[in-house]
C-alpha cells in the first residue's frame, strides 16, 4: 500500500516559472515531511523539510505548504532556473529515533530557457 | 568532505551470480538505510539499521537478499542468486537517530543482471 501520493509524474515549465509538486499521504501518524532532490546519476538530497505543527516553510526559493486537515503537502519553486531540472521526491516519517522514510514516487522537473 | 561511499558504482553480472554491495556510512551516523530505486517502483526501503542492529528488513526478499553491518563503517547487501529482476540502482543512506528525516545518500550502486 502507497503511503505517500506524488504528483505529478512530469512537469515542464520555463525558466522563471513556478512549479508545483503535490504529495498526500494516509498515515496521520507522520510527523516529519522532507523534500529530496535527485540530479541524474547522484543519490537523493535533502531539499527542505516541513513538521505539521507549521503550515508554509520557505528556504531560500523553496517552499513547503502543508494542509494538515487535508493530509497534503506541496512543493512550489520560486523562480525556477533550468539548474533546478532534477527528479523531486517528497517523503514522510513517524520522527522518533529510528524514522524511516516513505518515499513518493518522484516528480521529473524540466526547466526549459 | 563527509560522504556516503558506495561500491560498486556499476556491476554487471549474470543471472544466478553472487553479488555484493558495501556501503560507508558518514562517521558518527549510527543509522543505514539500503533502499532500492527503479523507474516502476521508485524508491523502495529494503532495510535499515541502527547502531549496527537490523530494525527492519521487511521489504527485502528474504530468500536472496541478505543486509549486514559487520561494524560501525561498513554496511553490505547482498543478493544470491541474483535475478534480472534486480536490476536497479541500490542506495545506502546514514543519518543521525536524533534527526530523523534527514538521511544522507550515496551515489549508488547501478546493478544490471542479465
Amino acid at each position: 500500500q502507497q503511503q505517500v501520493k506524488q504528483s505529478p509524474q512530469s512537469l515542464i515549465v520555463q525558466k522563471g516559472g513556478i512549479p508545483i509538486i503535490n504529495c498526500a499521504y494516509e498515515n496521520t501518524a507522520f510527523d516529519y515531511f522532507p523534500w529530496y532532490q535527485q540530479f541524474p546519476g547522484k543519490g537523493p538530497a535533502l531539499l527542505i523539510a516541513i513538521r505539521p505543527d507549521v503550515s508554509e516553510k520557505k528556504e531560500g526559493r523553496f517552499t513547503i505548504s502543508f494542509n494538515k486537515s487535508a493530509k497534503q503537502f506541496s512543493l512550489h519553486i520560486m523562480d525556477s532556473q533550468p539548474g533546478d531540472s532534477a527528479t523531486y521526491f517528497c517523503a514522510a516519517s513517524m520522527g522518533g529515533t529510528a524514522s524511516k522514510l516513505t518515499f513518493g514516487t518522484g516528480t521529473r522537473l524540466q526547466v526549459t530557457l | 568532505d563527509a560522504r556516503v561511499t558506495q561500491t560498486p558504482r556499476h556491476k554487471v553480472t549474470e543471472m544466478g551470480q553472487e553479488v555484493t554491495m558495501r556501503c560507508q556510512p558518514i562517521l558518527g551516523h549510527n543509522t543505514v538505510f539500503w533502499y532500492r530505486q527503479t523507474m516502476m517502483q521508485g524508491l523502495e526501503l529494503l532495510a535499515y539499521f541502527r547502531n549496527r542492529a537490523p530494525l527492519d528488513d521487511s521489504g527485502m526478499p528474504k530468500d536472496r537478499f541478505s543486509a549486514e553491518m559487520p561494524d560501525a563503517t561498513l554496511a553490505t547487501l547482498k543478493i544470491q542468486p541474483s535475478e534480472p529482476r534486480d536490476s536497479a540502482v541500490y542506495f545506502c543512506a546514514s543519518g543521525r537517530g536524533n534527526n530523523p528525516g534527514e538521511l544522507f545518500f550515496g551515489e549508488g550502486s547501478r546493478l544490471t543482471v542479465l
